[in-house]
């Protein structure tokens, strides 16, 4: 089946700094990736939509400035918090959809996700 | 704008005995998808079972079946013959066409041995 993996799965860094997580799918190409966050026994939060090629389509209330998303290429996006606080700290999911599946949800796969703790 | 609300935060079963977790979600769309997915402690997303809204007849997988109720805005499981590996928090989403994804709150099901 499809595969989504996450990297890192566990991250701690210090306020101020900026963090790197890489999305990727191993075995299919995703035009459209999404990216959650979800806090301890919370529903996931959809914080943007991350089309291949195209500037990515931020949730109202997120960031664009403070969460950086590219999808450089069809097996890899990425999410950058930058200037992180302790207050940025959350597990961090993403998903894939793969490509030309006709669309629709059903074909969404998640990875395992990361959790992030900003000291 | 879509919400999906699910009212029971845990609920728990017995093994072997059937639990029935509810969601009820607003849209003013005719073309969607229903899901629910399945979070373990590893917070692994996996997907349970789908529905799509043109569909009259409820989706089942296995031990796992819906109620969907169109007119109603409800969309329930039902999980038969419950074993100790389903124990997990159950998210209800809602799904557009284009692939956005709306959560509920997710239910925490305890299943005691």
């Amino acid at each position: 089946g499809a595969v989504v993996s996450q990297h890192p799965s566990w991250v701690i860094c210090k306020s101020g700094t900026s963090v790197k997580i890489e999305c990727r799918s191993l075995d299919f190409q995703a035009t459209t990736m999404f990216w959650y966050r979800q806090f301890p026994k919370q529903s996931l939060m959809l914080m943007a939509t991350s089309n291949e090629g195209s500037k990515a389509t931020y949730e109202q209330g997120v960031e664009k400035d403070k969460f950086l998303i590219n999808h450089a290429s069809l097996t890899l996006s990425t999410l950058t918090v930058t200037s992180a606080h302790p207050e940025d700290s959350s597990f961090y999911i993403c998903s894939a959809e793969s490509s030309g599946s006709g669309g629709g949800p059903d074909t969404q796969y998640f990875g395992p996700g990361t959790r992030l703790t900003v000291l | 704008a879509q919400t999906v609300t699910q009212s029971q935060p845990e609920m728990s079963v017995q093994e072997a005995e059937t639990v029935t977790l509810s969601c009820t979600y607003d849209t003013s769309e005719s073309d969607y998808y229903l899901f629910w997915y399945k979070q373990p402690p590893s917070r692994q997303m996996i997907l349970v079972i789908r529905q799509e809204a043109y569909k009259q007849q409820n989706a089942t997988e296995n031990r796992f079946s819906v109620n969907f109720q169109k007119a109603a805005k409800s969309f329930s499981l039902k999980i038969s013959d419950s074993q100790l590996g389903d124990a997990a928090m159950y998210f209800c989403a809602y799904g557009t066409s284009y692939g956005k994804l709306t959560f509920g709150q997710g239910t925490i099901l305890t299943v005691h041995p």
